[in-house]
């Protein structure tokens, strides 16, 4: 198995720019989580959703914030404008059974806004 | 809502020293708790979890944990730390919606 795939590893973008960061589950899980990772606030859960449907969005920190999950082999996480505050480590996992029974991580991405 | 604390932001250690560090939690009920490892440059692995029975908990590369429900508390010991135990580590806890709730992490450096 391949794990949880993340794209791209790194990206680095001007304040302002739309960034979109990628995900694929490892097949057969149910539940993906998209977390962002930074000094000041360790790791944060931003939204996860089951079965391809949202099922919480609280840690999403403002519109500026979207994901969504098409289908159960793809979710992207995407920053309209992006600000250089978002800068982060954004990781994705997934997990077969609910909450963090066993969560996979995939390897991050390296966002940083200039 | 449950939160998790770590109050050692960074450790630094020689090799071969012991290792404790610390992780409250804030609810009272019934938990499930976790250690996450992050090695530089890669990403976040299960250490070790506990669910329910011995608070003892032994996981992977010499590391365990154990419960103290009275204190609210699931510190991660290793007797005897490596060069390659230098990382960051994560204390969490699952809340009861399901959700995995981590703390700031402790990252730990070990020197040869």
């Amino acid at each position: 198995d391949a794990g949880v795939i993340q794209s791209p590893r790194h990206e680095v973008t001007e304040m302002g720019q739309e960034v979109t960061l990628r995900c694929k589950p490892i097949s057969g899980h149910d539940y993906l989580f998209w977390y962002r990772q930074t000094m000041m606030r360790g790791l944060e859960l931003l939204i996860y959703f089951n079965n391809n449907v949202p099922i919480d969005d609280s840690g999403m920190p403002e519109d500026r914030f979207s994901a969504k999950m098409p289908n159960a082999s793809f979710s992207t996480l995407k920053i309209q404008p992006s600000e250089p505050r978002d800068s982060a480590v954004y990781f994705c996992a997934s997990s077969k059974l609910a909450g963090g029974v066993k969560q996979y991580f995939g390897p991050g991405t390296r966002l940083t806004v200039t | 809502a449950q939160s998790v604390s770590q109050h050692n932001h960074h450790v630094i250690l020689s090799e071969a020293a012991s290792l404790e560090l610390g992780c409250n939690y804030s609810y009272g009920g019934t938990v499930n708790l976790f250690w996450y490892v992050q090695y530089p440059g890669q990403h976040l692995q299960l250490l070790l979890k506990y669910f329910s029975g011995d608070p003892l908990v032994k996981g992977i590369k010499g590391f365990e944990a154990e419960f103290i429900k009275s204190k609210f508390s699931f510190n991660l010991r290793k007797p005897s730390v490596q060069w390659s135990d230098t990382a960051e580590y994560f204390c969490a806890v699952l809340d009861n919606t399901d959700k995995l709730i981590f703390g700031t992490g402790t990252r730990l450096q070990v020197f040869p």
